[in-house]
């Protein structure tokens, strides 16, 4: 049993590029979430979906889109990389929201230059 | 005001201490309270959920005071292996209840 998965582990990008990061879950959970983790700062929600094919706003979501397309995937994307998104990101997946605990994957070191 | 606060340490204990974090939340609607242990470049684990009565797992203790709007955690005889990250996280108890993470207490155990 994977848990939750994150694609890929570490990258680093140019300001301006692209990229999307990939998370998986198999634990059939509805909810899936993305935080990044900054030094002194604390985790901070991205985006999340509460279910397949719905997604939403977290506290920081300005330079972001995420998609939900299949209940086990949650996918993070960067249209234009900057140096402000470098940071460490994680996915994490629950089976509802709030009062249940939330799984999260190993996380996707990103690095903008 | 941060919504949940926690001293960010580091605290230092030799092996075999006990040690104890607080960590204070701002919304009184908060319903749901963990504790996460985080290793250096890890992920956050659950270590556990925080009930209202107390409750306790081998040797980690955690209690809610929701009138003081604190939860704490107690660690009894300190192990190597519990040198990590410990941070605090509570739902927002209305809307989305999103969790709320604190930025953490950072446990040093010596031998």
């Amino acid at each position: 049993n994977a848990g939750v998965t994150q694609t890929p582990k570490f990258r680093v990008l140019k300001t301006g590029q692209s990229m999307t990061l990939l998370c998986a879950q198999d634990m059939n959970h509805e909810y899936m979430y993305w935080y990044r983790q900054d030094p002194g700062m604390g985790l901070r929600l991205i985006h999340y979906s509460v279910g397949e094919g719905t997604t939403a706003k977290g506290e920081v979501p300005d330079g972001y889109n995420v998609s939900r397309l299949k209940k086990q995937n949650f996918l993070l994307g960067l249209e234009s990389a900057a140096p402000s998104q470098t940071s460490v990101y994680f996915c994490a997946s629950s089976y509802y929201e709030g009062s249940q605990p939330q799984h999260f994957g190993d996380g996707t070191r990103l690095s903008i230059l | 005001r941060k919504e949940v606060e926690q001293d960010p340490g580091p605290f230092n204990v030799p092996e075999g201490a006990t040690v104890a974090f607080n960590c204070t939340y701002s919304n009184s609607a908060s319903q749901s309270f963990f504790w996460y242990r985080q290793d250096c470049r890890k992920e956050p684990k659950l270590l556990m959920s925080v009930y209202s009565s107390g409750n306790e797992d081998g040797r980690f203790t955690a209690q809610l005071n929701r009138a003081s709007q604190y939860i704490s955690l107690l660690i009894r005889d300190s192990k190597l292996s519990d040198s990590a990250t410990y941070l605090c996280v509570v739902n927002r108890g209305t809307g989305f209840q999103k969790l709320v993470f604190g930025t953490g207490t950072r446990l040093l155990v010596s031998p």
